[in-house]
């Protein structure tokens, strides 16, 4: 069966670093994306890696091992508004996105 | 660039009636419309996967003479919610993927939502 895993909750304080990890077991990989969510909206893109290795872009990076099945969202500097849910979703044989069911990140002051 | 809009954002109807969500991608031609349902606190459902022109793929468990997809431009994908129920209520967002021209071909840019709640 296709799965995604990744953390429900996480917590974080304002100004620090949290690292979001995702493992996939899909029917074939073309590629895993996060998306992020603020509640009562639609996701919004963040990062597609489909290569083995860390991404950067600004204060977000994410990272891929593809002989492991596994991924993470590295998200530094944190703000207030970086409140939201992270969604994991791995690209499967079909070019069909399969969903995790995100991670609820709350940032403290 | 990217932008995909959503009517309408919030409605509200009676038990048995239909409604209309309309799915628009503005500045570029979606090749293909994807349709999800997220009921509170879980993960995205796609419900159908549309392409212009063509019938829509439903996902196992979705009844698509409840759920009416239309997909009749590159540019606006319809879901009609027949004979609502109150399980019915839940957050539908639609996306639009352009197959070409983006950073990535398969990447989806989503609408806005809308919120259906059936009293």
């Amino acid at each position: 069966g296709q799965n995604i895993d990744q953390p429900t909750e996480m917590t974080a304080t304002e100004g620090a670093i949290v690292q979001i990890n995702c493992t996939y077991q899909t029917s074939g990989f073309n590629g895993l994306f996060w998306y992020q969510q603020h509640a009562g909206e639609a996701p919004t893109f963040l990062s597609y890696n489909v290569l083995d290795g860390l991404e950067e872009k600004g204060r977000f990076s994410s990272f891929l091992s593809r002989s492991k099945g596994y991924s993470y969202l590295l998200l530094k500097e944190l703000q207030m508004k970086d409140s939201a849910s992270y969604l994991c979703a791995s690209l499967d044989s079909n070019y069909q996105l399969i969903w995790g069911a995100g991670t609820k990140l709350i940032i403290k002051p | 660039g990217a932008v995909v809009s959503q009517h309408p954002s919030r409605v509200i109807c009676k038990s048995g009636t239909s409604v209309k969500i309309e799915c628009r991608s503005l500045d570029f031609q979606a090749t293909t419309m994807f349709w999800y349902r997220q009921f509170p606190k879980q993960s995205l459902m796609l419900m159908a996967t549309s392409n212009e022109g063509s019938k829509a793929t439903y996902e196992q468990g979705v009844e698509k003479d409840k759920f009416l997809i239309n997909h009749a431009s590159l540019t606006l994908s319809t879901l009609t919610v027949t004979s609502a129920h109150p399980e019915d209520s839940s957050f539908y967002i639609c996306s639009a993927s352009s197959g070409s021209g983006r950073a990535f071909p398969y990447e989806q840019y989503f609408g806005p939502g809308t919120r259906l709640t059936v009293t």
